[in-house]
Parts: C-alpha cells; structure tokens; sequence
C-alpha cells in the first residue's frame, strides 16, 4: 500500500511569516510530487508540481523535493489570511499507468492576521 | 477552470437506493477519475477511466461501479447506497499527465 503522509495540523502562523509544509512518501519509484489547496468546502486546486530535486519558485510558494529521503515540501512566505486552506501532497503511483495520484491527508494551515 | 462540472452537486438518499453522479468535462481529457473524501481518510481513488468504454477499479471501489461511454461523460453509480457511502464525491480529470484537475464535488447523504 503507497502511503503520503503529512502532519495533520492545524499548523498556525501570524500574517506576513512563512509557512512549512512537509509530506512523505513511501513509493521510491515516485517521479511527479503535486500541492493542492483546498478550502473548506471547495474542491482541491493545484498549485505547484514538482519533479526534480531541489526547490521550484513560484511566486510566494516555493517546493522542495529530496527523493532520497522521499520527502517534499512546500514553503509559503508572506503568509497571508486567503492562504489559510488544508494543503494536500499528492504522489504519481509508480507501479502502474494511467496517470494515477496517491493523496495525503492534508495538512491545516491558518494564517492569524 | 478545467472545465469540469458535476451533478448534482447535493443529494440526499435513503438507504437502498441505487444513485448515479455525473462528470462532465469539456476539455477532451483522456483520463477522469472519480474519488471520495472523508474526515480522517483524506481522497481515495474509487475507479477511473482511461479511455471511452475504459475503467478499472481504485482502492475503495466496493459498492460502486462507473460507465464511461462518452469522452465527456464519467457516471458513478452506487447500486444500493448504504449509510457508509456518505461522502463528498470528486471527480478528476487529466490530459495524460499526472496533473489532475478537481471538478466541483458533490456532498451526498445517505439516511
């Protein structure tokens, strides 16, 4: 059984700090890392995707992966109110095609203004 | 906007009866899939579709079944709903890639 894992929250942090966002998998094959937002009572949106080691910018978001240590991250700086959502890491399936995701269960970020 | 839409998008039903919920996308997406999320179990993979006519089943696929005859159109049905099958439903799609994009969801209740 592929398992994502990250920390459920809720992780709280004032306006204008930076929020850290961890997850890790157990598939070692995994090549595609995803963050989706998610506010509450919406659907997940995708906001950043990564795919080779090291950090990917965009914007005020920053990913970071290291596939040795099967980890991924996701960095947001000048958090602001609007980011408060649950942040869900999500992992390509290896073993098979059709281009399927293995999800986290989400981690709870509020932003304190 | 992936373009992607899902009816209904709130139902409830009793218990025993069969329920059908639609996706429907309108960006040619090869692949859809269908999953549920629940409090404490995060978005679980039911079924999915490659292709018109194209499915197979995902982690939590017992109770459900899905028809894909059109490239636009991904029908999960649950033949007996049951109390457990209480859930907000999302269907995904995606252009042969690993990126997937959410429709809106549909909360449905079973009593």
């Amino acid at each position: 059984q592929k398992e994502v894992e990250q920390n459920s929250g809720p992780l709280s942090v004032p306006e204008g700090a930076i929020a850290s966002l961890n997850c890790t998998y157990s598939d070692r094959g995994s090549q595609s890392f995803f963050w989706y937002r998610q506010y509450s009572g919406k659907s997940p949106e995708l906001i950043m995707s990564i795919y080779s080691n090291g950090d990917k910018e965009d914007g005020r978001f920053t990913a970071q992966l290291n596939k040795a240590s099967q980890y991924v991250s996701l960095l947001i700086r000048d958090s602001q109110p609007s980011d408060s959502a649950t942040y869900l890491c999500a992992v390509n399936d290896s073993g098979g095609s059709n281009y399927k995701l293995t999800f986290g269960k989400g981690t709870l970020l509020t932003v304190n203004p | 906007d992936a373009g992607i839409t899902q009816s209904p998008r709130h139902k409830v039903t009793e218990t025993g009866t069969p329920v059908t919920l639609r996706c429907h996308q309108t960006e040619n997406h090869r692949y859809m899939y269908w999953y549920r999320q629940d409090p404490g179990h995060g978005l679980r993979l039911i079924h999915y579709s490659y292709g018109v006519k194209d499915t197979d089943k995902g982690e939590v696929s017992d109770g459900y079944s899905v028809s894909r005859s059109k490239t636009e159109d991904f029908l999960l049905t649950l033949e007996s709903a049951t109390s457990s099958q209480t859930s907000v439903y999302f269907c995904a799609a995606s252009q042969g890639s690993y990126e997937q994009y959410f429709g809106p969801g549909t909360r449905l209740t079973v009593t």
